[in-house]
């Protein structure tokens, strides 16, 4: 049962447009999301967050949009760099209800195309 | 500050074999996660603990697996006997407190043939 789902395995686009990474989740009292970049041959790294009490998060170049109603959220990368080509896994969690694990998606392959 | 170190990098053992995963939290961190990264399921979580203490080992997938974290600085997972289906990166994560974001090591690659 695979409570965080990241529909597209991979995605390609163009330096300098901007790439929309996409993932729904299905529990309900999951209130605390994260994104995380990998890069080959080493571990997920942060990269930016939102608490269900948002519906949008800014730092820099990404921004997260969260749709509570609709169990989704999305991570805009604007412009697109070379340097972003990774792995992207969504991670969500039920922290208001006391519970630490972090779920993951299974993650979205980007290619920026210079 | 060194990161969460994992070793070793890349195991290749026989089916049937004892195989011993090591990690080493970042100093200061309370929380330390084990995750097995496959291509089917992505980033599972086998067990976490809080101050040296198992809290849930629900993702643990059977009694083949088990995990200690004898101190604040050492943590160990151990699969034995290792399986074909075992062969997956295993990930160390560690983090300071609940509100923290988890820093992961950079793997165990684990290979049984």
């Amino acid at each position: 049962d695979q409570q965080v789902k990241q529909n597209s395995p991979s995605l390609s686009v163009q330096e300098g447009r901007i790439s929309i990474l996409n993932c729904d989740y299905t529990n309900s009292m999951f209130d605390y999301f994260l994104w995380y970049k990998k890069y080959p041959a080493e571990g997920p790294t942060f990269l930016i967050s939102i608490s269900s009490i948002k519906d949008k998060n800014e730092d820099g170049r990404f921004t997260v949009f969260l749709n509570k109603s609709a169990k989704h959220l999305s991570l805009h990368i604007v412009p697109s760099q070379p340097g972003d080509s990774a792995v992207y896994f969504c991670a969500a969690s039920a922290r208001g209800f006391g519970n630490e694990k972090l779920t993951f998606g299974t993650g979205t392959r980007l290619t920026i195309i210079p | 500050d060194a990161g969460v170190i994992q070793s070793p990098r890349h195991e290749v053992t026989e089916m049937g074999q004892e195989v011993t995963l090591r990690c080493k939290p970042i100093s200061g961190h309370n929380s330390l996660f084990w995750y097995r990264q496959t291509m089917m399921r992505g980033l599972e979580l086998l067990i976490y603990f809080n101050n040296n203490v198992p809290i849930d080992d629900s993702g643990m997938p059977e009694d083949r697996f088990s995990a200690k974290m004898p101190n604040a600085s050492f943590s160990t997972l151990k699969i034995q006997p290792s399986e074909p289906r075992d062969s997956a990166v295993y990930f160390c994560a560690s983090r300071r407190g609940r509100n923290s974001p988890l820093h992961f090591g950079n793997g165990t690659r684990l290979t049984v043939t």
